[in-house]
């Protein structure tokens, strides 16, 4: 059983670019979550799908960011117009919705620097 | 709203010292999980324990252990015998029980184990 992939690992982009992350969910979870953690932080939820249905939004995802889901396996978080705020790292989680078992597993996550 | 207190920013012990890490949490929730999860140098989030609210018996495993109390509404971490290997972030987290279980994180505590 892999785990939760990620790719890319690093990502530097010029302010301005667009960027896509993907993520790969252990297969048979049916819910992904993006998180986006800073220096120093925790992360913080980003949004998150159970199967192919994007179910909720933080307000820290702006207009220019947008996810998917299109199958119910891989998602992608694609950034618009970069700024250097976005700098962080982005983590995908998975997790299976079945009896009690909550855990979400975590990918080693995407870490993005906008110069 | 949920929120989660790690007060402690950076710890240092010497190797086989005892060391507790502190977790205090806010929720309006009557039903929730709380969570730890470890983050090592090479930055995945690894899964440690999950506690659900109707549950307060402490738990063992190895040389960790967890001390859950409503009453104070804290979530604390103990590990004994440190090693060298248990240097890493370790964040507390808590989630609402039976919605989409998003982790609300606390910022971490930086353990350092000193040889």
């Amino acid at each position: 059983d892999t785990g939760v992939s990620q790719d890319p690992r690093h990502k530097i982009t010029k302010r301005g670019q667009n960027v896509t992350f993907r993520c790969d969910p252990i297969s048979e979870h049916n819910r992904l979550y993006w998180y986006r953690q800073t220096l120093g932080q925790g992360p913080e939820f980003l949004t998150y799908f159970q199967n192919e249905a994007q179910l909720e939004k933080s307000r820290l995802l702006s207009d220019r960011f947008s996810a998917e889901r299109p199958k119910g396996s891989f998602s992608t978080l694609e950034i618009q117009r970069t700024e250097q705020g976005d700098s962080a790292m982005y983590l995908c989680a998975s997790s299976l919705l079945a009896g009690d078992s909550y855990e979400q597993y975590f990918g080693p996550g995407t870490r993005l620097t906008v110069t | 709203a949920q929120k989660v207190t790690q007060a402690q920013t950076e710890i240092s012990v010497v190797e086989k010292e005892d060391v507790t890490l502190d977790c205090v949490y806010e929720t309006r929730d009557t039903t929730y999980y709380l969570f730890w999860y470890k983050q090592p140098p090479s930055g995945e989030l690894v899964f440690l324990i999950r506690r659900n609210s109707f549950d307060e018996q402490n738990e063992i495993s190895g040389r960790y252990s967890w001390n859950f109390q409503k009453s104070t509404s804290s979530f604390n971490f103990t590990i004994t015998a440190s090693q060298v290997v248990d240097s890493a972030v370790y964040f507390c987290a808590l989630s609402f029980l039976g919605g989409n279980e998003k982790l609300t994180f606390g910022t971490g505590t930086r353990l350092t184990i000193i040889p």
